[in-house]
């Protein structure tokens, strides 16, 4: 148990629709880090919260949206779903900005 | 942005030979390089990191060199066991103010016994 809690843990749902994933950071860290991992893409960043605040953002969709809550864990939210969105979707957090990233097992999706 | 190129993509060893995956990127300005070792259906797990301000590191079996005249880092795994049998992913952290991980595309690495 790496101490970055996912849920759910899988998820299939229907073109078009909405979901929400959760992350629970481990206890102490600020920095949230959102990853999406596709066979053919590897894994790619998709957005950073530190403290609450978004601090940068990658190659996420305008489709796709996270919020860090006070508590600290994150949420990442996906509507008008694709068929090319179906991938692992991992978070990562840290006590440090950019150092000792630890990822959780992730949620993976799928679009049918 | 930054670039990470990782090779091979595939790599095969007799258990208890060495096993070596290399990385290169592209923005100078990096300066923190992790290794990650994923088991199928489970998340990325750090297994060793260096710091720009140093040369090599080593822990147990586990080495990682870097290069940054040639900006090149790698990953050195000796006495290889089956348990190393995984995909390991470099990445690199660019550096002035940024904090994300860039990934190079992963090594798959079977210890045959």
């Amino acid at each position: 148990d790496s101490g970055v809690t996912q849920t759910p843990k899988h998820l299939i749902t229907a073109t078009g629709q909405r979901v929400t994933l959760r992350c629970s950071p481990r206890s102490g860290d600020l920095s949230v880090y959102w990853y999406q991992q596709s066979l053919d893409q590897g894994l790619q960043f998709l957005i950073h919260y530190y403290n609450g605040e978004e601090r940068a953002k990658g190659n996420i969709l305008e489709r796709f949206s996270a919020q860090q809550f006070p508590d600290l864990h994150s949420e990442l939210n996906l509507s008008s779903l694709e068929l090319g969105d179906s991938a692992l979707y991992f978070c990562a957090s840290s006590v440090r900005q950019g150092y000792g990233y630890t990822f959780g097992s992730g949620t993976r999706l799928t679009v049918v | 942005g930054e670039n990470v190129e990782q090779h091979p993509s595939t790599l095969s060893v007799q258990e208890g030979d060495s096993a070596v995956i290399k990385c290169t990127y592209s923005d100078s300005a990096s300066n923190y390089f992790p290794w990650y070792k994923q088991e199928l259906g489970k998340g990325p797990q750090l297994i060793i990191d260096i710091r720009s301000n140093v040369g090599e590191k080593k822990d147990q079996r586990i080495a990682v060199t870097l290069n940054k005249t040639a900006k090149h880092f790698s990953l050195h795994i000796t006495e290889t066991q089956p348990e190393d049998s995984a995909v390991y992913f470099c990445a690199a952290i660019p550096g002035a103010g940024s904090y994300q991980l860039t990934f190079g595309k992963g090594t798959k690495l079977s210890v045959i016994p």
